[in-house]
């Protein structure tokens, strides 16, 4: 069975400092992986997604994620901060060997705080 | 703009009544999918429709009912709902009905059940 569970539900960081929102997951298979940001009073966006390409994804608005299958982990980072990155930002695992969508599973969200 | 509008954006109904929730896609996908967010709960896939058939349906009360009637528009109804049903229910789209297909999201119904 798939899980994913998103280790911090809330992060708060300085303006201009990294950002790190730790993700794991486990999969029967190999998995593809997500990371959707969600402002407030807003739908998900998809930051980025890993389908068994490279392992260091890059995505919108400078935001990375790696790939460790031998951590099993998706972290997300960016190097610096902004304010407009305050969110809620959300882990997606889903296993290639089915064809349905239900097999999309979502974590429980990490909310990013930005301090000035 | 992701190219998926829902609405009404909010809505609050008596547990007696009866609503919908409409659900638009403009950018040329097959499937699409209604989901529940509840504070504090991850999200909780609800309907998912690929060519305009259903193809999930996990275990959703019968109180929702979903329509497709094309491609580009989805429906959630809504009848006799309980108080523990308030939460954002959310669509979205995409591509395929895939693992791997991004989905696009719409805004969300913040839906209040009194």
């Amino acid at each position: 069975a798939q899980s994913v569970t998103q280790l911090d539900s809330h992060v708060s960081v300085s303006e201009g400092t990294p950002v790190l929102l730790r993700c794991n997951y486990s999969s029967s298979y190999s998995p593809s992986l997500f990371w959707y940001v969600q402002h407030p009073n807003k739908g998900l966006q998809l930051l980025l997604k890993y389908t068994s390409a490279a392992t260091l994804v890059k995505g919108i608005n400078g935001f990375e994620a790696e790939f460790k299958k031998s951590e099993t982990s998706f972290h997300l980072t960016k190097p610096s901060a902004h304010m407009s990155d305050a969110a809620e930002y959300f882990c997606v695992v889903s296993d290639p060997g089915y064809s349905s969508a239900s097999k999309i599973i979502f974590g429980s969200g990490t909310r990013l705080s930005i301090r000035p | 703009e992701t190219g998926v509008t829902q609405t009404p954006r909010h809505l609050v109904m008596g547990m007696t009544n009866k609503k919908s929730l409409k659900c638009e896609q403009h950018l040329g996908h097959n499937a699409m999918y209604w989901y529940k967010q509840s504070a504090k709960k991850p999200l909780e896939l609800m309907f998912v429709y690929s060519l305009e058939e259903r193809v999930e349906n996990n275990s959703v009360p019968s109180r929702f009912s979903p329509e497709c009637p094309n491609s580009s528009h989805l429906f959630l109804h809504l009848h006799t709902l309980q108080p523990e049903d308030s939460a954002l229910y959310l669509c979205a789209s995409s591509l395929l009905a895939g693992t791997t297909d991004t989905q696009y999201f719409g805004p969300g119904t913040r839906l209040t059940v009194l």
